[in-house]
């Protein structure tokens, strides 16, 4: 069975200080994995994505790593604002025929504080 | 920039109705997907669409049902609400991934706070 697991599943930092959120999984055939940033009450919008043959990408702030030996993926939060209070979601993609299967972990909340 | 919008951001129903939630998306995406988010599941897949009229259920399609008449629209049905069907809905979109690359982004909705009582 496909698996995401995250940890933690909380994190309470403070304002300008650096984070990294983890994230395992056991998902097959691997097609790529994803971080998304979903604030209270909304939709959650798209980090990152990496295919297997990346191992790091960033956005900003965000820098989101994947181990595809180890099946392991980490996104570390540079300098957090106010604003990277949120729940972060990995998600890893399968390979199917003509469509993809998503798995999605059940996120970190993290919380900044001034 | 895309954008997926959803009829309601909250709903709250009695037990027995019928519910719809819309779904509308202006990228001219071919697939659209309806998920259920609850505290300490993640998202699940309820149902998705990949064309006009046609649907796939996903992993938990029981109790609800879909249609898709319209490219840019699809709704999701609960034929009759269920205190168990309290949830945040939460509806996707994103292109077809049989062309020349293995994926293509999700796309959300704001998502749809639904209670029923």
């Amino acid at each position: 069975k496909n698996q995401v697991e995250q940890s933690p599943q909380s994190l309470i930092i403070l304002e300008g200080k650096n984070c990294t959120l983890q994230c395992n999984y056991t998902v097959s055939p691997f097609s790529n994995l994803r971080w998304y940033k979903q604030d209270t009450g909304r939709g959650p919008v798209s980090l990152t994505i990496m295919t297997f043959s990346e191992n790091t990408k960033s956005n900003g702030r965000y820098t989101a790593t994947l181990d595809a030996d180890t099946k392991q993926s980490s996104l570390h939060i540079t300098a957090s604002q106010l604003s990277d209070s949120a729940s972060y979601i990995c998600v890893v993609s399968a390979l199917g025929f003509g469509n993809e299967k998503l798995t999605f972990g059940t996120g970190t909340r993290l919380t900044i504080i001034p | 920039d895309v954008k997926v919008t959803q009829s309601s951001r909250y709903l709250v129903k009695r037990t027995g109705e019928k519910v719809f939630l819309e779904c509308v998306q202006d990228m001219d995406h071919e697939n659209m997907f309806w998920y259920r988010q609850d505290p300490g599941l993640g998202l699940r897949l309820i149902y998705f669409s990949y064309d006009v009229k046609m649907k796939e259920k996903g992993d938990i399609p029981e109790g609800y049902s879909v249609s898709r008449e319209k490219k840019e629209r699809f709704s999701l049905i609960l034929e009759s609400a269920s205190t168990n069907q309290t949830s945040m809905y939460l509806c996707a979109s994103n292109l077809a991934n049989f062309r020349d690359r293995y994926y293509y982004e999700q796309y959300f909705g704001p998502g749809t706070r639904l209670t029923v009582t």
